[in-house]
């Protein structure tokens, strides 16, 4: 079956920090990979996503980045957080939209 | 620009009766609508579906309502429980994009 792995679950950094979120999927091969962030009456704000592997498409400028190294691995990324990138990041995946994505549980981030 | 909208931040409901959440969408070229719920730190779950091509799809207590003309759809909760306490987001697709654009959630509460 099918899992997808997100860590940490939890993280408080400083403004100005780098930041580096791993997203991992398994159990699938080739799925298409998100980045998503809840932000406080935003809903869910897909930041990132990826249909193979070095394929990046950005839906906001923003002060982060994504790369996917390998198939089933997919980074979200800052050289220095700002105050404004404190969220809640999801990442996803999917084989198509038709049966829907499947989230990983989280990373609650706090830039203080 | 919010592509999917959900008005209503929030709704509160008794144990037993009906819950209605609603949802509102721009982009005409979106042809699959999803549920999702999300608790508190973890990442949503799909809850139901509904292509473009039908105005109604059931599933145990869940029914979902399309009205393309309106671009409105409604998530219909027959009895609400109080586990069915959550954020429930709604989310469109235009299956050639193969992303999903998510509304801003409605927070339903159920009450004993």
């Amino acid at each position: 079956s099918q899992t997808i792995h997100q860590w940490p679950a939890t993280l408080v950094q400083p403004v100005g920090s780098p930041l580096s979120l791993e997203c991992t999927v398994e159990g699938t091969s080739n799925p298409n990979l998100y980045w998503y962030r809840q932000a406080a009456g935003r809903g869910l704000q897909l930041l990132f996503y990826s249909v193979g592997i070095g394929q990046i498409s950005s839906e906001v400028p923003q002060n982060l980045s994504a790369s996917r190294p390998q198939d089933r691995q997919f980074i979200l990324s800052s050289k220095k957080l700002l105050l404004s990138d404190s969220g809640f990041y999801l990442c996803a995946w999917s084989v198509n939209s038709l049966v829907g994505y499947t989230f990983g549980s989280g990373t609650r981030l706090t830039v203080v | 620009d919010q592509q999917v909208k959900q008005n209503s931040p929030s709704l509160s409901v008794q144990e037993g009766r009906i819950s209605i959440l609603n949802c509102d969408y721009t982009n005409s070229m979106f042809d699959y609508f999803l549920w999702y719920k999300k608790y508190p730190a973890e990442g949503p779950t799909f809850l139901i579906s509904i292509s473009s091509i039908k105005d109604k799809n059931e599933d145990g207590r869940f029914t979902v309502f399309l009205n393309k003309s309106a671009k409105h759809l409604s998530l219909h909760i027959v009895p609400s429980q109080p586990g069915d306490s959550a954020v429930y987001f709604c989310a469109a697709s235009a299956l050639v994009t193969d992303k999903l654009i998510f509304g801003t959630g409605t927070r339903l509460q159920v009450f004993p």
